[in-house]
C-alpha cells in the first residue's frame, strides 16, 4: 500500500482553485527527500508537472505550484480548466523502504 | 526523449514475459531506469529500479517488494534498451507497465505495456 496519503478526490469550478495535499512521514517527505507530482490525464501515461516541491518543467502552465511543509506537500491549480481534469500523483522517496514511493492520488474534476 | 514499450501480453498464472523499452533522443547509459506499473482503475506503484553510469549513491539494483525474487530488471546500453523479466506471474501482475527515465523524478515516460495475467 501507498506510504503517501492523498485526498480521493477534489472538484472546482472552472476558474476556480484547488489544492491537492500529500501526507507522508519522516522517513519520506519529513526527511531530506522532494516531493515531486504527475499529471495522469485520462488513457494516457503520467506527465511530470512539479520537481523538487516547486518547480516546473518547461511548458507547465504557471496555474500550477507545489509546495512542500514539514512532513506534507500541496499542490495547487489557480483558474482551473476543463483540460485539467486528470489524476494527480505526488512521489518522494522513502529511506526506510529504500524505494520511490507514490501516492494514492487524487482526481480532479471540473464542474 | 522517447521511451517505448513493448512486449505486453496475456499470460497463464505462473507463467513468463519479457518487456522491452527502447530508449532514444538521450544518452541511455549515463541514466538510471525505472519500471513503474499500474493496475486496473489503481494508482502507480514503482517496481524496479537500474543504476546508469551517472550514479554513484545508490544501490545498481532495486526492486518493490511485490516483485522481489520473480521479477529481473536488465538494460542493453548499447542497444538503449530496459528490460523487465517478469517469471512466476501471478493475477495481481495485471497492469500496464511504463519504464522511466529517473533522477529524484520520473522525468521521461513511454506509452505503457499492458500485461493481462489470466487464465
Amino acid at each position: 500500500q501507498s506510504v503517501l496519503t492523498q485526498s480521493p478526490s477534489v472538484s472546482g469550478a472552472p476558474g476556480q482553485r484547488v489544492t491537492i495535499s500529500c501526507i507522508g512521514s519522516g522517513s519520506n517527505i519529513g526527511s531530506v527527500y522532494d516531493v515531486h507530482w504527475y499529471q495522469q490525464l485520462p488513457g494516457a501515461a503520467p506527465k511530470l508537472l512539479i520537481y523538487n516541491n516547486k518547480n516546473r518543467p518547461s511548458g507547465v502552465p504557471d496555474r500550477f505550484s507545489g509546495s512542500k511543509s514539514g512532513t506534507s506537500a500541496s499542490l495547487a491549480i489557480t483558474g482551473l480548466q476543463a483540460e485539467d481534469e486528470a489524476d494527480y500523483y505526488c512521489q518522494s522517496y522513502d529511506s526506510s523502504l529504500s524505494s520511490y514511493v507514490f501516492g494514492t492520488g487524487t482526481k480532479v474534476t471540473v464542474l | 526523449v522517447q521511451l517505448v514499450e513493448s512486449g505486453g501480453a496475456l499470460v497463464q498464472p505462473g507463467g513468463s514475459l519479457r518487456l522491452s523499452c527502447a530508449a532514444s533522443g538521450f544518452t541511455f547509459s549515463r541514466y538510471s531506469m525505472n519500471w513503474v506499473r499500474q493496475a486496473p482503475g489503481k494508482g502507480l506503484e514503482w517496481i524496479s529500479y537500474i543504476a546508469g553510469s551517472d550514479n554513484t549513491i545508490s544501490a545498481p539494483i532495486k526492486y518493490a517488494d511485490s516483485v522481489k525474487g520473480r521479477f529481473t530488471i536488465s538494460r542493453d546500453n548499447a542497444k538503449s534498451s530496459l528490460y523487465l523479466q517478469m517469471d512466476s506471474l501471478r493475477a495481481e501482475d495485471t497492469a500496464i507497465y511504463y519504464c522511466a527515465r529517473v533522477h529524484a523524478f520520473f522525468d521521461y515516460w513511454g506509452q505503457g505495456a499492458l500485461v493481462t495475467v489470466s487464465s
